[in-house]
């Protein structure tokens, strides 16, 4: 059985530009959830999916925004990239309430 | 504001030892705890807690949950090599599978 797939796996982009990252979760999984990775804050809870509507949103401006898809593939978008967005952003894929999540490789972005 | 607090924040223990890492939580609507090692990249599942006083236990690894102190805590035991990652702790949110997640624990076994 695939695990959950995060595409790109590693990215770098200059400041101001925007990103699209790419998460497939374990098939059969209709919740997916974002989180963003940094040494200094740990991991952070960006937004969480279920059946394509947006369900819990976490703290962060809104340069992040996410989509999921009828087939329970979800992305999230940055746009106008600082600094400070450079990070692990993993995904996490659960089969609902009360269920586990399981997460991505992660996508490694760095800004520039 | 739900908040999950980790300690130690990082540990060094020789091969063979025993090791306790504590999670406490401050959260509206307590649903669950969960505990994840992270190695690498993507952090892997290793416990989900949702009574009190019931002990999950996996090899090494075992986990027990006390809603009274609003804490948990996971021993490894007869620690290995293999064992050195981040553990982290997580709460999942009342309505959906989101997770508010501690600033973990980094672990390192020395042989």
């Amino acid at each position: 059985k695939a695990g959950v797939t995060q595409t790109p796996r590693y990215l770098i982009k200059t400041r101001g530009q925007q990103v699209t990252l790419s998460c497939s979760p374990i098939s059969g999984h209709r919740s997916v959830s974002w989180y963003q990775q940094t040494p200094g804050q740990g991991l952070q809870f960006l937004f969480e999916y279920f059946s394509e509507t947006q369900r819990n949103k976490g703290n962060f401006p809104g340069r992040f925004s996410g989509r999921q898809f009828s087939n329970s593939r979800s992305e999230m978008n940055v746009s106008t990239l600082e600094l400070g967005d450079s990070a692990l952003y993993l995904c996490a894929s659960s089969l609902g309430v009360g269920n586990e999540a399981f997460f991505g490789q992660g996508t490694r972005l760095t800004v520039v | 504001e739900d908040k999950v607090v980790q300690s130690p924040l990082s540990l060094v223990v020789h091969e063979g030892d025993t090791v306790t890492l504590n999670c406490s939580y401050e959260v509206t609507n307590f649903r669950s705890l969960l505990w994840y090692k992270q190695e690498k990249k993507a952090p892997t599942f290793l416990f989900m807690l949702t009574s009190s006083g019931i002990e999950k236990k996996s090899g090494r690894l075992s986990s027990i949950l006390d809603k009274k102190e609003l804490s948990s805590i996971l021993n490894i035991t007869a620690t290995q090599t293999g064992d050195s990652a981040i553990y982290l702790c997580a709460v999942g949110v009342p309505a959906g599978t989101a997770l508010i997640f501690g600033k973990g624990t980094t672990l390192s076994v020395s042989s």
